[in-house]
């Protein structure tokens, strides 16, 4: 079983949706980073949790430390959200981060 | 723009040849990271450096190896490819490599091996 694991592994949705993507993981962990990987490859870090809920525009980032779970949301979703997002945990027991598989996400117009 | 820089950006080679990439971290970053991305895959992590000296190894093959220099920039040197290692090869950076550090990507440097 992997320690970190993400769903949906593909979502398509049409623009405007409300889009929610999973991460549960099984290590202790110091942080959580949610990252986002666009069609040409380039990676962007889109938030670091150790706790609670991060918003940045229309991207939320919640993480409950007892379930061992985050999501990340989407509001109105867009075209231009199209990618491939990353949950990747910070062990507390080296210094590697582990990551998830991904989720491919298309939005369609 | 996340300030970490690779080059170069794509690299073409043989078999049995050897390159470098390069990286050079955001301004104050003291830790740099090496990543690799094959085809349809997650990210493996290579290994890490801070400061100069390597602080954690993933899953990184004998035939590679980094090293991080004094102005801290950092190279990834890949020898005796095999078709296997073409991939693109990600840098990032974070102030200290440790516990609560967010990492910064650069473009990655897409590596096919011919």
């Amino acid at each position: 079983k992997n320690e970190v694991e993400q769903s949906p592994q593909n979502l398509t949705a049409q623009e405007g949706e409300f889009i929610t993507i999973n991460c549960s993981y099984s290590v202790g962990i110091s942080a959580l980073h949610w990252l986002q990987q666009h069609p040409g490859g380039g990676i962007v870090s889109l938030f670091m949790l150790s706790s609670g809920k991060k918003k940045h525009g229309r991207l939320i980032a919640t993480i409950n430390i007892q379930e061992k779970h985050s999501s990340l949301h989407i509001t109105a979703s867009h075209p231009r959200d199209s990618a491939v997002y990353i949950c990747a945990v910070k062990s507390l027991s080296n210094y590697q981060l582990i990551w998830g598989a991904g989720t491919k996400l298309i939005i369609k117009p | 723009d996340s300030g970490v820089t690779q080059t170069p950006k794509h690299l073409i080679t043989a078999t049995g040849q050897r390159v470098t990439l390069r990286c050079s971290p955001r301004s104050g970053d003291l830790s740099v990271y090496w990543y690799q991305q094959s085809l349809d895959q997650g990210l493996q992590f290579l290994i890490q450096y801070y400061n100069g000296e390597e602080r954690a190894k993933g899953n990184i093959l004998e035939r590679f190896s980094a090293q991080q220099f004094p102005d801290l920039h950092s190279e990834l040197n890949l020898s005796s490819l095999e078709l296997g290692d073409s991939a693109l090869y990600f840098c990032a950076s974070s102030v200290e490599g440790a516990g609560t550090d967010t990492q910064y990507f650069g473009p990655g440097t897409r590596l096919t091996v011919l």
